[in-house]
């Protein structure tokens, strides 16, 4: 089972409702981020956070998709109104605060979103 | 902006055959690569991380040279196994961020 946590697993709603994921990192662990995965591709990074501040978010859709991480632990993903194109997993990663090159990334579950 | 390829998209063996997935990338100033496993519907699991300074990782059955001036990366799994089914992805890390190959779906057939 991954060490980090995210729910909901599945959100199946309309186009034009509002979604929300929530990701709860490995404990300790300064860096998360967010990735969105289409099926038959890799994760693209939506947004990273080093503790409560967002580090990068360039390639967030920021129309429509907004991101907190308000105590620098847990973070929620929100899309409104979603669009069919955004039909994806999103997954939730974190990464601890020590030096950059020799530690990885730890994934989610991930929330597989369908939008009818 | 970096690019990775893996080649190729999937690969079928029989069981107990090695397996040799294929990873390049464009931009060779990296921190490190990393290999991760994908079932279908989970996340990834991450196998073996090779920093920029390293040629090679082991795990097991699984070994991953990196050659960063050339911009490749093998993964290597020795027998495998029909456990050993699912996607597997290759992801560098360079400018603070990680960038995924589409992946190499492998299927051992028993």
């Amino acid at each position: 089972e991954a060490e980090v946590a995210q729910s909901p697993r599945y959100k199946i709603t309309e186009k034009s409702q509002a979604v929300a994921f929530w990701c709860d990192p490995i404990s300790g662990h300064a860096t998360l981020y967010w990735y969105r995965q289409i099926l038959g591709q890799g994760p693209e990074l939506l947004v990273q956070f080093q503790d409560e501040s967002v580090v990068d978010d360039s390639q967030l859709p920021k129309d429509r998709f907004s991101a907190e991480r308000l105590k620098g632990v847990d973070s929620t993903l929100k899309i409104q109104p979603a669009e069919l194109g955004d039909s994806a997993m999103y997954l939730c990663a974190s990464r601890s605060r020590v030096r950059i090159g020799n530690q990885p990334q730890h994934f989610g579950d991930g929330t597989r979103l369908s939008i009818l | 902006k970096q690019e990775v390829t893996q080649i190729p998209a999937a690969l079928s063996v029989p069981e107990g055959e090695n397996l040799v997935l294929n990873c390049s990338f464009t931009d060779s100033a990296i921190y490190n690569l990393q290999w991760f496993r994908q079932d279908p519907g989970k996340g990834l699991t991450s196998l073996l991380l090779i920093q920029s300074s390293q040629r090679e990782q082991t795990s097991g059955r699984l070994n991953a040279s990196l050659d960063k001036s050339s911009g490749r990366s093998t993964l290597y799994i020795a027998a495998s196994q029909p456990g050993d089914s699912a996607t597997y992805l290759c992801a560098v890390l360079n400018d603070y961020k990680l960038s995924f190959g589409a992946g190499t779906t492998v299927t051992v057939r028993a």
